[in-house]
């Protein structure tokens, strides 16, 4: 089976712009959540979102939003880039959800967004 | 707020010797917790889990206790080989939460051959 797929996995943006990430699921996975991972905060829960229906938001502002479509592959947005949004973006997927009971995630390689 | 600490930035071992990983936690609700092995400019990589209604799980070299009462748990690896230097991460889920998880800060650890 294929891993978790992130494109880009390089990305150069400047403050005030905004950005799309891409993730794309192990086949058969429906649960797909991001993270952002930067050296001062570690891995951070932005959401988590399962058949198309965000069920799951870390604490993060209003600028960060995401959505998932039919075939579970997830975008991440993220509007008016500050600085600080310069980071390593984490998609992960899991098979499943159930009964509010956690599920083994797997990682995708990362995109690495840097804000000028 | 950390509710996922790892207090071992990094930890060396020789090759063939056990590698001890640490964690502790303060959510008394957390009860899914995942370790993860990542290198640099990589995803972390899933490596063992554990759920609250056990105390162990084994997997090849890797074996993971968890020790509810002290809300703590480790990660053994034995033995340890250079393969293994890399920064680990352990996780935690709540009840309710599906899979919100929470990492702690990662632990750098070097195997010398």
């Amino acid at each position: 089976k294929a891993g978790v797929t992130q494109t880009p996995r390089y990305l150069i943006k400047t403050r005030g712009q905004q950005v799309t990430l891409s993730c794309s699921p192990i086949s058969g996975h429906r649960s797909v959540s991001w993270y952002q991972q930067t050296p001062g905060q570690g891995l951070q829960f932005l959401f988590e979102y399962f058949s198309e229906t965000q069920r799951n938001k870390g604490n993060f502002p209003g600028r960060f939003s995401g959505r998932q479509f039919s075939n579970s592959r997830s975008e991440m947005n993220v509007s008016t880039l500050e600085l600080g949004d310069s980071a390593l973006y984490l998609c992960a997927s899991s098979l499943n959800g159930l009964a509010g009971r956690a599920d083994t995630q797997y990682f995708g390689p990362g995109t690495r967004l840097t804000v000028l | 707020d950390q509710q996922v600490k790892q207090n071992s930035p990094s930890l060396s071992v020789q090759e063939g010797r056990i590698s001890i990983l640490n964690c502790d936690y303060t959510n008394s609700m957390f009860d899914y917790f995942l370790w993860y092995k990542k290198y640099p400019a990589e995803g972390p990589t899933f490596l063992i889990s554990i759920s609250s209604i056990k105390d162990k799980n084994e997997d090849g070299r890797f074996t993971v206790f968890l020790n509810k009462s002290a809300k703590h748990l480790s990660l053994h690896i034995v033995p340890s080989q250079p393969g293994d230097s890399a920064v680990y991460f352990c996780a935690a889920s709540a009840k309710g939460n599906f899979n919100k998880f929470y990492f702690g800060s990662g632990t750098k650890l070097n195997v010398k051959p």
